[in-house]
């Protein structure tokens, strides 16, 4: 089965510009999670949707990021305009059901450098 | 405090050594608990999941404690393959939905 892909794999941007980040879950994965991890941190959770709903979305900084999920399958996030404290890494991950109780597949991740 | 703590490291070992990592967890109503592995510059992968009664597989050994909020990992005869930052993941359950908290990780050297 293929995994979670994203792009772009690399960005880097100047501050005040904006970005944005494609996912696409493993098929038939309902739920789908972006997370950010800054270096020498593990990742943590921006937003998680349950098919096209964003059922929790309170680490989301909603002045400057959004994201959605047309349809409940690729997701987009979206940050305008860019901060030099954006510098890192988004990975979008996604698990089968809300009530698993197994680990979730991580894509590659998109290493954002803002300058 | 965090909601899950990890030493950071780095544990610096010769191959063929036993290293152990400890984590703490502050929600004690958590459900579920990981270990995944991330190789540097690379995307985190889940190693294993952990269970109440303890589990292995291989050379790696998970281990719960509920009571304490406590979660280990135990590797044996370490490869320099196992270099990696480990990191531990706690799965709080909260309002019916899967979420992953995870630690700030555990960095390991395996030398020759």
């Amino acid at each position: 089965e293929a995994g979670v892909v994203q792009s772009p794999r690399y960005k880097i941007i100047e501050k005040k510009q904006p970005v944005a980040f494609w996912c696409n879950p493993i098929s038939g994965h309902n739920t789908l999670y972006w997370y950010r991890q800054n270096l020498g941190q593990g990742p943590e959770l921006l937003i998680r949707y349950e098919n096209e709903e964003a059922v929790d979305d309170s680490q989301l900084p909603k002045d400057r990021f959004s994201a959605e999920r047309l349809k409940g399958v690729d997701s987009t996030l979206k940050i305008q305009p860019a901060e030099l404290g954006d510098s890192a890494v988004y990975l979008c991950a996604s698990s089968r059901g809300q009530t698993t109780n197994y680990g979730y597949t991580f894509g590659s991740g998109t290493r954002l450098t803002v300058v | 405090r965090k909601e899950v703590e990890q030493d950071p490291g780095p544990f610096n070992v010769p191959e063929g050594a036993t290293v152990a990592f400890n984590c703490t967890y502050s929600n004690s109503a958590s459900q579920s608990f990981f270990w995944y592995r991330q190789d540097c510059r690379k995307e985190p992968k889940l190693l294993m999941s952990v269970y109440s009664s303890g589990n292995e597989d291989g050379r790696f050994t998970a281990q719960l404690n509920r009571a304490s909020q406590y979660i280990s990992l135990l590797i044996r005869d370490s490869k320099l393959s196992d270099s990696a930052t480990y990191l531990c993941v706690v799965n709080p359950f909260s309002g019916g939905y899967n979420k992953l908290i995870f630690g700030a990780g555990t960095r390991l050297a395996v030398h020759p």
